[in-house]
C-alpha cells in the first residue's frame, strides 16, 4: 500500500498569504496519478487538482498542483477567506487508492 | 447539474445491517463507475468499494470485504451499499462519489453523505 504523508498537519496563515502544502507518497508514483482535494466543516470534499497539476473544473488559478515521484505540493497563492479549510491528497488509478491525512489550513 | 443524494444511514447494533442508496442525476450515470467512500468522526477519508458503469467489475476495501456489497440500478440512476455485520469501526459518514472516468478511482463529485453509526 502506497502511504501518502501530508505536511504539515497545520497550517494558521492569514488571508492574503502564500500557503505550500506537502504530500509525500512511500513509493514513486510512476503515473502522476495524485490529486488533491478541499473540504470544509459539514461538507463533502471537492476535486481541486488532478494528475498533480491539473485543476478541476471551476476551480480557481490561485491553486496550483506541482511535484513527481514521491513528492507533491499544493499551492495556494493568496488564501481568500473561505480557502480555510482541511486539504486531502489522494493517490489514484488502480483500487489500490489512498489519502493522506490531511493539512488543516486555519486563520491565524 | 449532477447531484447525488445518500440515503439510508441510520443508527445500528454491532451485527445488523444496513443498505445506503444514492441517487444520481445530471449525467450519464452508466458511463462512470461510482464509489463509495466513508469519513469516521474527525478523521480522514477511506476508500470502501467501487462499481464500474456497467456494473460488471467490483471491488472492495480489506476492511469490509465479504461483509459489504456494492450494486446498481443503472435503469433508476441509483447506486448501493448492502452493510452486514457491521463493526463499531464502521462508525461513519458514508459518501457516494463518482469517477472522473471510469475505474480511475477519481472523484469529481461527492453526496452530501449519510451517517451510519454502529453502537449498543
Amino acid at each position: 500500500e502506497i502511504v501518502l504523508t501530508q505536511s504539515p498537519g497545520t497550517l494558521s496563515l492569514s488571508p492574503g498569504e502564500r500557503a505550500t502544502l506537502s504530500c509525500r507518497a512511500s513509493q514513486t508514483l510512476t503515473t502522476t496519478y495524485l490529486a488533491w482535494y478541499q473540504q470544509k466543516p459539514g461538507q463533502a470534499p471537492r476535486l481541486l487538482i488532478y494528475s498533480a497539476s491539473s485543476r478541476a473544473t471551476g476551480i480557481p488559478d490561485r491553486f496550483s498542483g506541482s511535484g513527481s515521484g514521491t513528492d507533491f505540493t499544493l499551492t495556494i497563492s493568496r488564501l481568500e477567506p473561505e480557502d480555510f479549510a482541511v486539504y486531502y491528497c489522494q493517490q489514484y488509478g488502480s483500487s489500490r487508492l489512498t489519502f493522506g491525512g490531511g493539512t488543516k489550513v486555519e486563520i491565524k | 447539474e449532477v447531484q447525488l443524494v445518500e440515503s439510508g444511514g441510520a443508527m445500528v447494533q454491532p451485527g445488523g445491517s444496513l443498505r445506503l442508496s444514492c441517487a444520481a442525476s445530471g449525467f450519464s450515470f452508466t458511463s462512470y463507475a461510482m464509489s463509495w467512500v466513508r469519513q469516521a468522526p474527525g478523521k480522514g477519508l477511506e476508500w470502501v468499494s467501487a462499481i464500474s458503469g456497467s456494473g460488471r467489475s467490483t471491488d472492495y476495501a480489506a476492511s469490509v470485504k465479504g461483509r459489504f456489497t456494492i450494486s446498481r440500478d443503472n435503469s433508476k440512476s441509483t447506486l448501493y451499499l448492502q452493510m452486514n455485520s457491521l463493526r463499531a469501526e464502521d462508525t461513519a459518514v458514508y459518501y457516494c462519489a463518482k469517477d472522473l472516468f471510469d475505474w480511475y478511482f477519481l472523484f469529481d463529485y461527492w453526496g452530501q453523505g449519510t451517517l451510519v453509526s454502529v453502537s449498543s
